[in-house]
C-alpha cells in the first residue's frame, strides 16, 4: 500500500465548477497535510495545509481532513482555466518534519 | 515564506562526470531537504541537509551518489556523482519554514539532462 495515494486523473471540470481532489494516507501518526499546486516546467507551489479535522477555508479554496478515514481533500470553487495543473497531496510521516508526496491528480479546467 | 533560489537552472552532463547544485535561501532556516523529480513522476526525497553534521539519506540513495553539504543555515549543495542517463532529473531543494507544522517551500528547481 502506498503512503500517500492519489487518483492521477486527468480531472476534467468546466469552468466555474467545482473541482474535488481526494488524497488517502496510510500513517495513522501524520499530523500535517499539504496541497501543493505544479505548473508544467515549475516547481511546487504551497496553496494549503491543514491539520485538524474538518473544513479550512482559503478564497477558492478548501481544504477538509478527516483523520478517522485517513482522508483530505481540496476542493477549488469557480475553477478558472488557471487552475489546470497537477495537485499534489503530502503528508508529515515518521512522526518527524519529513513529508511524503502523492503522485499528484492532474486536473483540467476547460471553457 | 523564503525566497529560494538554486543555481543551475538546467544543465546538459556528460555520462560519469559530476554535477552540483547550489540552494540559497534569504534568511536562515532550520531544515533543507533535497528531492528529485524525475520525468511523469512526483517528489522523492533524497536527504535531509542538516546544518554541521552529515545528511540523512533516505533509503535507496547514499552519500558517495549524492553528496551534500550544508555549511550554514541559508546554503546547501547536492552533488549528483558519476552521473548516468538515469540520473535525469528535475533536483528540488526546499525550506522547512516552521517547527509546528512541518510545511515546505521548494526551490525552482535544476532540470539535469544526462547524455
Amino acid at each position: 500500500q502506498k503512503e500517500v495515494e492519489q487518483n492521477s486523473g486527468p480531472l476534467s471540470v468546466p469552468e466555474g465548477a467545482i473541482a474535488s481532489l481526494n488524497c488517502t494516507y496510510s500513517d495513522r501518526g501524520s499530523q500535517s497535510f499539504f496541497w501543493y499546486r505544479q505548473y508544467s516546467g515549475k516547481s511546487p507551489e504551497l496553496i494549503m495545509f491543514i491539520y485538524s479535522n474538518g473544513d479550512k477555508e482559503d478564497g477558492r479554496f478548501t481544504a477538509q481532513l478527516n483523520k478517522a478515514s485517513q482522508y483530505v481533500s481540496l476542493l477549488i470553487r469557480d475553477s478558472q482555466p488557471s487552475d489546470s495543473a497537477t495537485y499534489l497531496c503530502a503528508v508529515n510521516t515518521g512522526g518527524g518534519n519529513k513529508l511524503t508526496f502523492g503522485t499528484g491528480t492532474q486536473l483540467k479546467v476547460e471553457l | 515564506s523564503a525566497v529560494i533560489s538554486q543555481k543551475p537552472s538546467r544543465d546538459i552532463c556528460q555520462r560519469g562526470t559530476s554535477l552540483t547544485i547550489q540552494c540559497q535561501v534569504d534568511s536562515q532556516v532550520t531544515m533543507m531537504f533535497w528531492y528529485r523529480q524525475q520525468p511523469g513522476q512526483s517528489l522523492t526525497l533524497i536527504a535531509t541537509a542538516n546544518q554541521g553534521s552529515e545528511a540523512t539519506y533516505e533509503s535507496g540513495f547514499v552519500i558517495d551518489k549524492f553528496p551534500i553539504s550544508r555549511p550554514n543555515l541559508t546554503f546547501s549543495t547536492l552533488t549528483v556523482s558519476n552521473m548516468s542517463p538515469e540520473d535525469s532529473s528535475i533536483y528540488l531543494c526546499s525550506v522547512g519554514v516552521s517547527s509546528n507544522f512541518y510545511e515546505q517551500y521548494f526551490g525552482p528547481g535544476t532540470r539535469l539532462t544526462v547524455t
